[in-house]
Protein backbone atom coordinates (compact mmCIF):
# COMPACT_ATOMS: atom_id res chain seq x y z
CA UNK A 1 0.00 0.00 0.00
CA UNK A 2 1.24 3.36 -0.85
CA UNK A 3 -0.56 5.47 1.51
CA UNK A 4 -1.39 9.02 1.00
CA UNK A 5 0.38 10.23 -2.31
CA UNK A 6 0.61 13.72 -3.58
CA UNK A 7 1.42 15.49 -6.88
CA UNK A 8 3.64 17.09 -7.51
CA UNK A 9 6.02 17.31 -4.21
CA UNK A 10 7.30 20.67 -5.08
CA UNK A 11 6.09 23.77 -7.75
CA UNK A 12 7.18 27.31 -8.41
CA UNK A 13 4.24 29.18 -10.02
CA UNK A 14 4.09 32.72 -10.99
CA UNK A 15 1.33 35.18 -9.69
CA UNK A 16 -2.15 34.76 -11.72
CA UNK A 17 -1.20 30.99 -13.03
CA UNK A 18 -3.30 28.42 -12.44
CA UNK A 19 -2.33 24.52 -10.91
CA UNK A 20 -3.97 21.37 -9.47
CA UNK A 21 -2.69 19.36 -7.04
CA UNK A 22 -3.46 15.95 -6.89
CA UNK A 23 -4.11 13.43 -4.04
CA UNK A 24 -4.64 9.94 -4.14
CA UNK A 25 -4.88 7.09 -1.64
CA UNK A 26 -5.33 3.73 -2.11
CA UNK A 27 -6.94 2.77 1.75
CA UNK A 28 -10.72 3.07 -0.05
CA UNK A 29 -11.37 5.53 2.94
CA UNK A 30 -14.29 7.68 2.57
CA UNK A 31 -13.12 11.22 4.18
CA UNK A 32 -10.52 13.46 2.42
CA UNK A 33 -8.88 16.49 3.50
CA UNK A 34 -6.70 19.47 1.93
CA UNK A 35 -5.09 21.64 4.96
CA UNK A 36 -2.44 24.07 4.46
CA UNK A 37 0.46 24.71 6.81
CA UNK A 38 2.20 28.27 7.49
CA UNK A 39 4.72 28.91 9.91
CA UNK A 40 3.48 29.70 13.20
CA UNK A 41 -0.31 28.54 12.13
CA UNK A 42 -0.39 25.03 12.32
CA UNK A 43 -2.26 22.93 9.87
CA UNK A 44 -5.50 24.75 8.60
CA UNK A 45 -8.27 23.19 6.43
CA UNK A 46 -8.97 24.42 3.05
CA UNK A 47 -11.66 21.56 1.95
CA UNK A 48 -12.43 18.58 2.81
CA UNK A 49 -15.22 15.47 0.99
CA UNK A 50 -17.07 12.60 3.07
CA UNK A 51 -17.69 10.94 0.52
CA UNK A 52 -17.00 10.53 -3.34
CA UNK A 53 -18.74 13.66 -5.32
CA UNK A 54 -19.11 15.41 -2.31
CA UNK A 55 -17.09 18.75 -1.28
CA UNK A 56 -17.67 21.20 1.52
CA UNK A 57 -15.33 24.42 2.62
CA UNK A 58 -13.00 24.47 5.79
CA UNK A 59 -11.94 27.34 7.51
CA UNK A 60 -9.45 28.93 4.87
CA UNK A 61 -11.71 28.07 1.61
CA UNK A 62 -10.94 31.34 -0.63
CA UNK A 63 -8.62 31.24 -3.66
CA UNK A 64 -9.26 26.86 -4.06
CA UNK A 65 -11.17 25.04 -5.08
CA UNK A 66 -11.73 20.96 -5.09
CA UNK A 67 -13.29 18.38 -6.84
CA UNK A 68 -13.81 14.13 -5.73
CA UNK A 69 -14.74 12.34 -8.93
CA UNK A 70 -13.54 9.09 -7.68
CA UNK A 71 -13.09 7.96 -4.13
CA UNK A 72 -9.17 7.47 -4.25
CA UNK A 73 -8.42 10.75 -5.67
CA UNK A 74 -9.12 14.47 -3.88
CA UNK A 75 -8.15 17.47 -6.53
CA UNK A 76 -7.09 20.55 -5.02
CA UNK A 77 -6.88 23.63 -7.81
CA UNK A 78 -5.84 27.31 -7.45
CA UNK A 79 -7.53 29.24 -10.33
CA UNK A 80 -5.39 32.32 -10.31
CA UNK A 81 -2.44 32.16 -7.79
CA UNK A 82 -1.12 34.42 -5.31
CA UNK A 83 2.01 35.67 -2.76
CA UNK A 84 -0.40 34.19 0.12
CA UNK A 85 -1.13 31.35 -1.58
CA UNK A 86 2.85 30.31 -0.51
CA UNK A 87 2.55 27.08 1.44
CA UNK A 88 2.79 23.65 1.87
CA UNK A 89 -0.22 21.52 1.43
CA UNK A 90 -1.31 18.62 2.82
CA UNK A 91 -3.60 15.99 1.83
CA UNK A 92 -5.03 13.50 4.32
CA UNK A 93 -7.87 10.87 4.23
CA UNK A 94 -9.79 8.66 7.01
CA UNK A 95 -12.28 5.94 7.48
CA UNK A 96 -14.29 8.22 9.23
CA UNK A 97 -14.73 10.79 11.96
CA UNK A 98 -14.34 10.57 15.46
CA UNK A 99 -11.70 8.40 16.83
CA UNK A 100 -10.60 7.33 13.29
CA UNK A 101 -6.97 8.06 12.25
CA UNK A 102 -6.12 10.96 9.95
CA UNK A 103 -3.23 9.71 7.27
CA UNK A 104 -1.24 12.17 5.51
CA UNK A 105 0.32 12.65 2.40
CA UNK A 106 4.32 13.67 2.64
CA UNK A 107 3.27 17.62 1.61
CA UNK A 108 3.77 19.88 -1.64
CA UNK A 109 5.82 23.22 -1.22
CA UNK A 110 4.28 25.41 -3.28
CA UNK A 111 5.74 28.99 -3.88
CA UNK A 112 4.05 31.53 -5.72
CA UNK A 113 5.85 34.39 -6.79
CA UNK B 1 -15.65 27.74 17.29
CA UNK B 2 -13.60 25.12 18.67
CA UNK B 3 -9.98 26.03 19.27
CA UNK B 4 -7.07 24.27 20.03
CA UNK B 5 -4.24 26.60 22.15
CA UNK B 6 -0.55 24.93 22.32
CA UNK B 7 1.36 27.75 24.39
CA UNK B 8 4.50 27.19 24.27
CA UNK B 9 6.19 27.58 20.83
CA UNK B 10 9.31 25.40 21.41
CA UNK B 11 10.57 23.15 24.46
CA UNK B 12 13.73 21.32 24.88
CA UNK B 13 14.65 18.39 26.85
CA UNK B 14 17.54 16.09 27.39
CA UNK B 15 18.11 12.61 26.19
CA UNK B 16 16.48 9.41 28.80
CA UNK B 17 14.76 12.69 30.53
CA UNK B 18 10.81 13.08 30.16
CA UNK B 19 9.25 16.37 29.17
CA UNK B 20 5.60 17.13 29.08
CA UNK B 21 3.92 18.99 26.04
CA UNK B 22 0.85 20.97 27.34
CA UNK B 23 -2.49 21.31 25.24
CA UNK B 24 -5.68 23.17 26.08
CA UNK B 25 -9.15 23.07 24.12
CA UNK B 26 -12.24 24.97 24.09
CA UNK B 27 -15.41 22.96 23.81
CA UNK B 28 -19.09 22.85 25.30
CA UNK B 29 -19.52 19.33 23.59
CA UNK B 30 -19.86 16.42 25.28
CA UNK B 31 -18.73 14.01 22.52
CA UNK B 32 -14.88 14.52 21.36
CA UNK B 33 -11.55 13.20 20.31
CA UNK B 34 -8.55 14.01 20.95
CA UNK B 35 -5.44 13.72 18.89
CA UNK B 36 -1.32 14.19 19.22
CA UNK B 37 0.36 14.05 16.05
CA UNK B 38 4.63 14.18 15.61
CA UNK B 39 5.98 16.11 12.45
CA UNK B 40 9.45 15.27 12.02
CA UNK B 41 11.72 16.97 9.93
CA UNK B 42 11.03 14.59 7.08
CA UNK B 43 7.46 17.01 7.03
CA UNK B 44 5.83 13.15 7.45
CA UNK B 45 2.69 13.78 9.81
CA UNK B 46 2.47 10.65 11.93
CA UNK B 47 -0.62 9.97 14.57
CA UNK B 48 1.49 9.55 18.30
CA UNK B 49 -1.60 8.85 20.54
CA UNK B 50 -5.34 9.69 20.61
CA UNK B 51 -8.62 9.63 23.00
CA UNK B 52 -11.84 9.48 23.62
CA UNK B 53 -13.25 12.10 25.71
CA UNK B 54 -15.87 9.72 27.41
CA UNK B 55 -13.00 7.35 28.43
CA UNK B 56 -11.64 8.17 31.92
CA UNK B 57 -8.33 6.00 31.61
CA UNK B 58 -5.65 8.22 29.84
CA UNK B 59 -4.40 6.56 27.07
CA UNK B 60 -0.74 5.21 26.48
CA UNK B 61 1.34 4.28 23.69
CA UNK B 62 5.02 2.49 24.59
CA UNK B 63 6.71 5.79 25.92
CA UNK B 64 3.90 7.89 25.38
CA UNK B 65 1.24 8.48 27.06
CA UNK B 66 -1.53 11.67 28.09
CA UNK B 67 -2.95 13.66 31.17
CA UNK B 68 -6.14 14.09 30.10
CA UNK B 69 -8.38 16.31 32.56
CA UNK B 70 -11.54 16.70 30.99
CA UNK B 71 -12.92 19.23 33.69
CA UNK B 72 -9.73 21.50 32.92
CA UNK B 73 -10.11 20.79 29.41
CA UNK B 74 -6.23 19.63 29.13
CA UNK B 75 -4.69 17.07 27.22
CA UNK B 76 -0.93 17.23 27.80
CA UNK B 77 1.28 14.67 25.73
CA UNK B 78 4.11 13.21 28.59
CA UNK B 79 7.24 11.32 26.60
CA UNK B 80 9.74 9.82 28.90
CA UNK B 81 13.00 8.23 28.34
CA UNK B 82 13.08 11.16 25.09
CA UNK B 83 15.24 9.95 22.33
CA UNK B 84 17.01 11.81 19.79
CA UNK B 85 14.41 10.82 17.24
CA UNK B 86 11.37 12.09 19.19
CA UNK B 87 12.98 15.83 17.83
CA UNK B 88 9.97 17.33 15.78
CA UNK B 89 7.11 19.31 15.54
CA UNK B 90 4.09 18.20 17.87
CA UNK B 91 0.21 18.90 17.25
CA UNK B 92 -2.72 18.86 19.19
CA UNK B 93 -5.69 18.38 17.30
CA UNK B 94 -9.86 17.64 18.61
CA UNK B 95 -12.66 16.47 16.73
CA UNK B 96 -16.20 16.48 18.06
CA UNK B 97 -17.82 12.99 17.93
CA UNK B 98 -20.22 14.51 14.49
CA UNK B 99 -17.74 16.40 13.21
CA UNK B 100 -15.41 14.66 10.32
CA UNK B 101 -12.96 17.72 10.77
CA UNK B 102 -10.16 18.41 12.91
CA UNK B 103 -8.62 21.33 14.42
CA UNK B 104 -5.14 21.45 15.12
CA UNK B 105 -3.48 23.57 17.24
CA UNK B 106 -0.22 25.66 16.36
CA UNK B 107 2.22 22.87 17.33
CA UNK B 108 5.13 22.82 19.47
CA UNK B 109 8.77 22.08 18.10
CA UNK B 110 10.67 19.50 20.94
CA UNK B 111 14.42 19.48 20.62
CA UNK B 112 16.10 16.94 22.21
CA UNK B 113 19.61 17.03 23.44
CA UNK B 114 22.25 14.38 23.79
Amino acid sequence: NAGVTQTPKFRVLKTGQSMTLLCAQDMNHEYMYWYRQDPGMGLRLIHYSVGEGTTAKGEVPDGYNVSRLKKQNFLLGLESAAPSQTSVYFCASSMGGGIYEQYFGPGTRLTVT
Amino acid sequence: AQTVTQSQPEMSVQEAETVTLSCTYDTSESDYYLFWYKQPPSRQMILVIRQEAYKQQNATENRFSVNFQKAAKSFSLKISDSQLGDAAMYFCAYRTGANSKLTFGKGITLSVRP
